[in-house]
């Protein structure tokens, strides 16, 4: 049950995009289409974002997409928004278990 | 509406034990897979335990940190979940949240409950 790697930080101005990978085994990643992706902002519960690799909740913004390749998955943020400033957690389905990402910090400078 | 809450947190000593609950609102409990999880101050996010729905069986799955010293079930008669905690260690600090479970995401947070394991 080890942990998912995200990379600790990201950045990007208004209006560009930006990518956060999320690398697992292929226990997890690898072996399931049930990547999942959470934003948390400050002192709030996190929010699901993206279930199932690429689909999006409800009332989700279409700037948020994600995808996957081999034990790979990615988020991306089109146009960045400041509101979009926070941690975002991958997270995959393992079998009997799940496991997430370390998180990683998004800043819109 | 769509609604979970959290309680019992609390300071406990190590090797002690606690009980959390998760009452649902606007849903029925037993149609959803349910999760617990945990974020450790200043930390990630750390999935701790599942129960599958009542039509699986209601199955638990744990993390091999909690297996043995936590058990997760159900009360459908009160729509409420239930952490039984035993064995607290200092790691085991953290806000709890409980989840509902969608297509094996965790699409419906609580707000979490406090639980400081400290002499």
């Amino acid at each position: 049950q080890s942990a998912l790697t995200q990379p600790p930080s990201a950045s990007g101005s208004p209006g560009q995009s930006v990518t956060i990978s999320c690398t697992g085994t292929s226990s997890d990643v690898g072996n399931y289409n049930y990547v999942s992706w959470y934003q948390q902002l400050p002192g709030k519960a996190p929010k699901l974002m993206i279930y199932e690799v690429s689909k999006r909740p409800s009332g989700v913004p279409d700037r948020f997409s994600g995808s996957k390749s081999g034990n790979t998955a990615s988020l991306t943020v089109s146009g960045l928004q400041t509101e979009d400033e926070a941690d975002y957690y991958c997270s995959s389905y393992g079998g009997s278990n799940w496991v997430f990402g370390g998180g990683t910090k998004l800043t819109v400078l | 509406e769509v609604q979970l809450l959290e309680s019992g947190g609390n300071l406990v000593q190590p090797g002690g034990s606690l009980t959390l609950s998760c009452a649902a609102s606007g849903f029925t409990l037993g149609n959803y897979a349910m999760s617990w999880v945990r974020q450790a101050p200043g930390r990630g996010l750390d999935w701790v335990s599942v129960i599958t729905g009542s039509g699986s069986g209601s199955k638990t799955f744990y993390a091999d940190s909690v297996k043995g010293r936590f058990t997760f079930s159900r009360d459908n008669s009160k729509n409420t979940l239930i952490l039984q905690m035993n064995g607290l260690r200092a790691e085991d600090t953290a806000m709890y949240y409980c989840a509902r479970m969608e297509y094996y995401a965790m699409a419906v947070w609580g707000q979490g409950t406090t639980v400081i394991v400290s002499s």
